[in-house]
């Protein structure tokens, strides 16, 4: 199986400042069709997880563009240009190229 | 307005059986792959099975491989996993999960529900 890496694990953040996130596979992501099969995901606090991100750079609908996504074949970069209160909770990256794995999650919290 | 609603969930014995339903509506369930991804407490995410949209192709985590069994009931916008020989390690709350694929490219976990629990212990 692909096995997912997150870094760091914990992150506090101030609001209004950036903030990075990185993923890493242990076997490139970058399917022969040209995309990279590599999703960012949120767990806020209490609720479900909600996708952010799909195929590495792709903001889902209703994402707020202060994220971003981006990437290599095996390292993955989620980006908030300005983190909000809102965005407090537990990230993940998922890789769906073999056999679905998750990362094992960067928790977000306000400084 | 989308709705993924798991349900079926319990306490249950070890070696003992339980069966989660997914009713969906608000897209179109029938185009779609659908997931089971289940959380146990205090940890994170584990994906558990796929059905692809039709029912054909169905793949599995090895935790669970040969003791779960995904369906679907594209009649009636329903997912289901059967769920046989549980273990104590498959407590969690379990997540019905909808992904649009075109072709062969995946789009994302699109749509979630909340989740139902499943305790295994004697």
């Amino acid at each position: 199986d692909i096995v997912m890496t997150q870094s760091p694990l914990s992150l506090p953040v101030t609001p209004g400042e950036p903030a990075s996130i990185s993923c890493r596979s242990s076997q490139s992501l970058l399917h022969s069709n040209g995309y990279k099969y590599l999703d960012w995901y949120l767990q806020k606090p209490g609720q479900s997880p909600q996708l952010l991100i799909y195929l590495g750079s792709n903001r889902a609908a209703g994402v707020p563009d202060r994220f971003s996504g981006s990437g290599s074949g095996t390292d993955f970069t989620l980006k908030i240009s300005r983190v909000e209160a809102e965005d407090v909770g537990v990230y993940y990256c998922m890789q769906t190229l073999s056999r679905i794995t998750f990362g094992p999650g960067t928790k977000v919290d306000i400084k | 307005q989308v709705r993924v609603v798991e349900s079926g969930g319990g306490v249950v014995q070890p070696g003992r059986s339980l069966r989660l339903s997914c009713a969906a509506s608000g897209f179109s369930f029938s185009t779609y792959a659908m997931h089971w991804v289940r959380q146990a407490p205090g940890k994170g995410l584990e994906w558990v099975s796929l059905i692809s949209f039709d029912g054909t192709n169905k793949y599995y985590n090895d935790a669970v491989k040969g003791r779960f069994t995904i369906s679907r009931d594209n009649s009636r916008n329903t997912l289901y996993l059967q769920m046989n020989s549980l273990r104590t390690e498959d407590t969690a709350v379990y997540y019905c999960v909808g992904q649009e694929v075109f072709g062969v490219v995946p789009m994302g976990f699109d749509f979630w529900g909340q989740g139902t629990l499943v305790t295994v212990s004697s």
